[in-house]
């Protein structure tokens, strides 16, 4: 079955500074990569979402990129603010397939005022 | 209006006991899941269902046993509580399967077994 691998599992930025979450995957087969962002006491939220087809994917202060060769996929943040600070975490899944989504172990980000 | 609400947000229970949590969508999706987050925050499936019919069953133990009424509720029935079914379980919605599109999650119900 499909392994995701995250790093790091803590990460501490100053507010304005970039934050980046790294993830790997194992089943070439693979090609829907959604991250989502679980603040405390709540449940995870999708903030975005790549497939196999696009390289990279922006959404205001949110990337993702991903590399199909190498099979990891990033997830940045600019401009980080302190509602940033949650758990992130990656996954990765086969559209379409019964199999479900496997996820990565989550990244608990800090930002610093 | 919440979206996917689930009952109780904490349980604290004696372990042999047996304890369920209710799970609801008002979204309008076909398939639920419950997933289980240990203390370390690994989010792992336990169960997916589609359209009142179980689909996944992630080798979680007979003493967790589901239910859906209807297309719109699936709650967990656990039996025999352990001191290791500590966690918090949260129940998910989708409107095609997780491997496709968006997972909608419920605020988690954090079980603890004394």
């Amino acid at each position: 079955g499909e392994n995701v691998e995250q790093h790091p599992s803590t990460l501490s930025v100053q507010e304005g500074d970039s934050a980046v979450i790294k993830c790997t995957y194992s089943d070439s087969a693979s090609n829907y990569f959604p991250w989502y962002k679980q603040e405390l006491g709540k449940g995870p939220q999708l903030i975005i979402d790549i497939r196999s087809n696009v390289g990279e994917k922006k959404d205001q202060r949110i990337a993702v990129t991903l590399n199909k060769t190498a099979k990891h996929f990033s997830l940045h943040i600019t401009e980080t603010q302190p509602e940033d600070s949650a758990v992130y975490f990656c996954a990765a899944s086969i559209t379409g397939s019964a199999r479900q989504l496997t996820f990565g172990s989550g990244t608990q980000l800090t930002v610093l005022p | 209006d919440t979206a996917v609400s689930q009952t109780p947000k904490y349980l604290v229970t004696q372990m042999g006991n047996d304890k369920s949590i209710k799970c609801e969508q008002n979204l309008g999706h076909d398939t639920m899941y419950w997933y289980k987050q240990d203390s370390k925050k690994f989010l792992k499936i336990m169960f997916s269902y589609n359209n009142k019919e179980l689909i996944i069953n992630e080798t979680v133990p007979n003493r967790f046993s589901p239910k859906s009424p209807d297309k719109a509720h699936l709650n967990l029935h656990i039996n025999s509580l352990e001191l290791g079914d500590s966690a918090v379980y949260f129940c998910a919605s989708s409107k095609e399967g997780a491997a496709t599109g968006e997972l909608f999650f419920g605020e988690g119900s954090r079980l603890t077994v004394l």
